[in-house]
């Protein structure tokens, strides 16, 4: 069974563009969970997805930043217009249900110039 | 609010000493808790959770509602347990979603 995939694991963009960062699940998962962690800081929770479904964003930035889990294909982080403070690496992890194990992909590290 | 906190960033022992990693805790109402164990160049994976009370690798912790801790122990560290260790939270209040301490670097010198 292959572990939570995430790709591409690294990306560089310029300020202003846009960046997408894609989460596939582990086979059997249903809920995804998006985690941004900044240079020298823990894992923060951004968002909280089923398929097809937001279920807590609480922790999404009010703008620039979506996140979607399509019926089919992977979960996808987007973020618009990127500044130098969007960079950190993201994590993604997937659960089979709510409140179990939570099972974390490499993460992507983000570098906006 | 909830929060977890790692007090040391840095913890530095000799092989065959005894570790403990601490975590603190604020949350109100009954939290799950979990470490969470980073390896050079490997994917964060879950060490243990307090609800199975099992011991990984050598490591136990137990949760002290008291004290609102859950500290992290090895009665005698090994050279493979040097990497990053997270203490982390989840509750009824708060879904699924994990709140993460700031991690302590453990380093095994031989």
């Amino acid at each position: 069974n292959a572990g939570v995939m995430q790709n591409p694991r690294h990306l560089v963009r310029r300020r202003g563009q846009e960046a997408r960062l894609r989460c596939s699940p582990m086979k059997g998962h249903s809920h995804v969970y998006w985690y941004r962690q900044l240079p020298e800081e823990g894992l923060k929770f951004m968002v909280y997805l089923q398929k097809e479904n937001i279920i807590d964003e609480s922790g999404m930035p009010k703008e620039r930043f979506s996140a979607e889990f399509p019926k089919e294909g992977p979960s996808i982080l987007r973020i618009q217009q990127v500044v130098r403070g969007d960079s950190a690496a993201y994590f993604c992890a997937s659960s089979r249900d709510a409140q179990e194990t939570q099972y974390f992909g490499p993460g992507t590290r983000l570098l906006v110039l | 609010a909830q929060r977890v906190t790692q007090p040391e960033k840095l913890l530095s022992v000799f092989k065959g000493a005894p570790v403990e990693l601490k975590c603190n805790y604020s949350y109100s109402g009954s939290p799950e808790l979990f470490w969470y164990v980073q390896y050079s160049r490997q994917r964060l994976q879950l060490l243990l959770r307090h609800i199975s009370r099992e011991s990984i690798k050598g490591f136990t912790a137990d949760l002290n509602k008291g004290e609102t801790s859950f500290h992290l122990k090895k009665p005698f560290a090994q050279e493979e347990d040097s990497a990053m260790y997270y203490c982390a939270l989840s509750g009824k209040t708060s879904g699924s979603r994990l709140t993460f301490g700031e991690g302590t670097q453990l380093t095994v010198n031989p």
